[in-house]
């Protein structure tokens, strides 16, 4: 299994422009989620989703959005990046029925400029 | 509000110098606290999960601890391999008896272990 993959794994964005962050698992979980991690602030939930076609705001959700068709997929889309948007993206996925760990990616660096 | 609180910041350790990090939390109801090991550039590696009070997990030269204030986890005779950043994590119960599975981080301990 190759568990949490994430593309790309670096970009470089202009302010006002979009993107989308991609993000599969193949470990079949129900859970999935998008974290930003900043220097200093812990890792803060920005969408999660329990299943194909359901998902929910987190923590820090304006600016973003996210679409669930598939297990496997959880793209998080950028509309008109801003500089505050600048961070490292995680991805992760759990299954709820049997644990609650959750599993993560390698992490996109996003820089907006 | 749901909180976790990481001590130290930073620890810098020699080689065999065994020590331990602190993770304090406030939540309404306990129903897991994780720990991750983070190393610079990657994502969060899942190590342990304690549930109750009293419970303990061992992996290596890691011992991860829980009270009903805190865990610690303890590392006896460090390696160098084992710098990395240690994380801290929560998840909690929801008022109707369900849970989120949303997990609350602590900030971290950066640990480096020197030969």
């Amino acid at each position: 299994n190759a568990g949490v993959t994430q593309t790309p794994k670096f970009r470089i964005l202009k302010i006002g422009q979009s993107m989308t962050l991609q993000c599969a698992q193949d470990m079949n979980h129900n859970y999935m989620y998008w974290y930003r991690q900043d220097p200093g602030m812990g890792l803060k939930l920005i969408y999660y989703s329990v299943g194909a076609g359901i998902t929910d705001k987190g923590e820090v959700p304006n600016g973003y959005n996210v679409s669930r068709s598939t297990t496997e997929d959880f793209p998080l889309r950028l509309e008109l990046a801003a500089p505050s948007q600048t961070s490292v993206y995680f991805c992760a996925s759990s299954y709820s029925k049997t644990s609650y760990e959750q599993y993560f990616g390698p992490g996109t660096r996003l820089t907006v400029t | 509000e749901d909180q976790v609180t990481q001590s130290p910041e930073a620890l810098r350790l020699q080689e065999g110098e065994s020590s331990s990090l602190n993770c304090s939390y406030t939540v309404s109801g306990l129903r897991g606290l994780f720990w991750y090991r983070q190393d610079p550039g990657k994502g969060p590696e899942f190590l342990f999960t304690l549930y109750s009070a009293g419970e303990e997990k061992e992996k290596e030269r890691l011992k991860a601890t829980l009270t009903k204030k805190e865990s610690f986890l303890h590392i006896t005779a460090p390696k160098p391999e084992d710098s990395a950043t240690y994380l801290c994590a929560v998840q909690a119960w929801v008022n109707y008896g369900g849970a989120t599975n949303k997990l609350i981080f602590g900030t971290g301990t950066l640990l480096a272990v020197q030969p």
